[in-house]
């Protein structure tokens, strides 16, 4: 199976409303876990990241969420806004490399 | 203090030509990682470099494609004899070690006729 699984592929919501994105890793030894966002045409950029000895972090509205024993961590927006409207990855690392999600792509409706 | 630099952002190449890709990490960086994105997809692994090391090409097609990393210079991620299926966004990631942040540079654009 893959190494990460994303879900949902696709998410629209009202401005205003939360989004939440969920992550599913297969390595019990992956320790890091950030979140990039991708606009259209444009270079992946990290929003946020956990690691493996917290299990809650945030920055203003956006929050992720890590579940070690069940090994799925998860990226929360609040209050989201038109320009929160992109791709999002999560990604968990495997020995030498770093497995990508497939993607989430939201988009927050006026 | 310059992010991951990529040239060309696009480049256009015919079908049997060469692609020549270059990427010069964050400052202070001595990681490169490459990875292919094709249209609506996510990020696929392909090889990942240290300073004149490959340490993980496991993603990386066995022919036509070769990366190196210099002591001096960019990283060049090189495909010989391009094929339509090689257009794609090519990204590279700079860390300043295995298991810290990758930055991403703006990606090179390759389309091939």
């Amino acid at each position: 199976g893959e190494n990460v699984e994303q879900h949902p592929s696709t998410l629209s919501v009202q401005e205003g409303d939360s989004a939440v994105i969920k992550c599913t890793y297969s390595d019990s030894a992956s320790n890091y876990f950030p979140w990039y966002k991708q606009e259209l045409g444009k270079r992946p950029q990290l929003i946020i990241d956990i690691r493996s000895n917290v299990g809650e972090k945030k920055d203003q509205r956006i929050a992720v969420t890590l579940n070690k024993t069940a090994k799925h961590f998860s990226l929360h927006i609040t209050e989201t806004q038109p320009e929160d409207s992109a791709v999002y990855f999560c990604a968990a690392p495997t020995g030498n490399q770093f497995y990508f999600g497939t993607g989430t792509s939201l988009t927050v409706i006026p | 203090n310059a992010g991951v630099m990529q040239n060309p952002r696009h480049l256009v190449r015919r079908r049997g030509q060469e692609a020549r890709l270059r990427c010069s990490p964050m400052k202070g960086h001595s990681h490169v990682y490459w990875y292919r994105q094709l249209p609506e997809e996510g990020l696929k692994f392909m090889v990942y470099l240290q300073k004149e090391n490959i340490i993980d090409e496991s993603g990386m097609p066995k022919e036509r494609f070769s990366a190196e990393f210099p002591k001096e210079g960019p990283s060049i991620l090189r495909i010989q004899q391009v094929v339509r299926g090689d257009s794609a966004a090519y990204f590279c990631a700079s860390s300043r070690d295995r298991k810290n942040i990758q930055y991403f540079g703006a990606g090179t654009r390759l389309s091939v006729l």
